[in-house]
């Protein structure tokens, strides 16, 4: 049972341009989400996050988005560089930060063309 | 410079033959996990420890061990290695509380069982 989906395994925009990663989860008692990039032979980076009881965040070029009765988040790149094309995996959690488990969705590429 | 190190980078192996991932950070985190990351699945906790002997169950822990006898290490051990348990792994750590979503990866160990 996948609790954290990332249904669109590839996206692809041009240079400028706005990127949007979406993630839809289905546990109501995760509080904590994040989003992580990847870039091939390294590890995932952490990239930003959002607490349950806010709809926005946002750090610089990346704002996160949550919609909570909708159970869905999504990650905003604006504007979109060639140097965002990496993986993209949004996560959760719940237990304000002392369960130890996050849950990852299964990841989106996302390509930015110049 | 802070880091998470994992060794070996790649290693291929036959079923059977016993197997040790080593982990190891110079941040003193308190948290430290071991995920799999397989295509489609996207990433999964295998096992976590909160602290030095104090480790927990992730998602997908059959078929592994751990031990956490030292802060700074957190090796994952492969008693008998069989061919699912070919993967891309990652060790991360990460400080308790707030701290513990922004975990700092490992660059990766490719496994192969044959």
């Amino acid at each position: 049972d996948q609790q954290v989906k990332q249904n669109s395994p590839s996206l692809s925009v041009q240079e400028g341009r706005i990127s949007i990663l979406n993630c839809d989860y289905t546990n109501s008692m995760f509080d904590y989400f994040l989003w992580y990039k990847k870039y091939p032979a390294e590890g995932p980076t952490f990239l930003i996050s959002i607490s349950s009881i806010k709809d926005k965040n946002e750090d610089g070029r990346f704002t996160v988005f949550l919609n909570k009765s909708a159970k869905h988040l999504s990650l905003h790149i604006v504007p979109s560089q060639p140097g965002d094309s990496a993986v993209y995996f949004c996560a959760a959690s719940r237990g304000s930060g002392n369960t130890g488990k996050l849950i990852f969705g299964q990841g989106t590429t996302l390509q930015v063309k110049p | 410079e802070a880091q998470v190190t994992q060794n070996p980078r790649y290693l291929i192996t036959v079923t059977g033959k016993k197997l040790t991932v080593t982990c190891s950070q110079n941040m003193n985190h308190e948290y430290m996990s071991w995920y799999r990351q397989d295509p489609g699945l996207g990433l999964r906790q295998i096992y976590y420890s909160m602290n030095v002997e104090v480790t927990d169950k992730g998602d997908v822990p059959e078929g592994y061990k751990v031990s956490r006898k030292e802060k700074r290490n957190f090796p994952l051990i492969l008693e008998s290695p069989s061919p699912n348990q070919t993967s891309l792994y990652f060790c991360a750590s990460s400080l308790l509380g707030q701290g513990l979503y922004e975990q700092y990866f490992g660059p990766g160990t490719r496994l192969t069982v044959t």
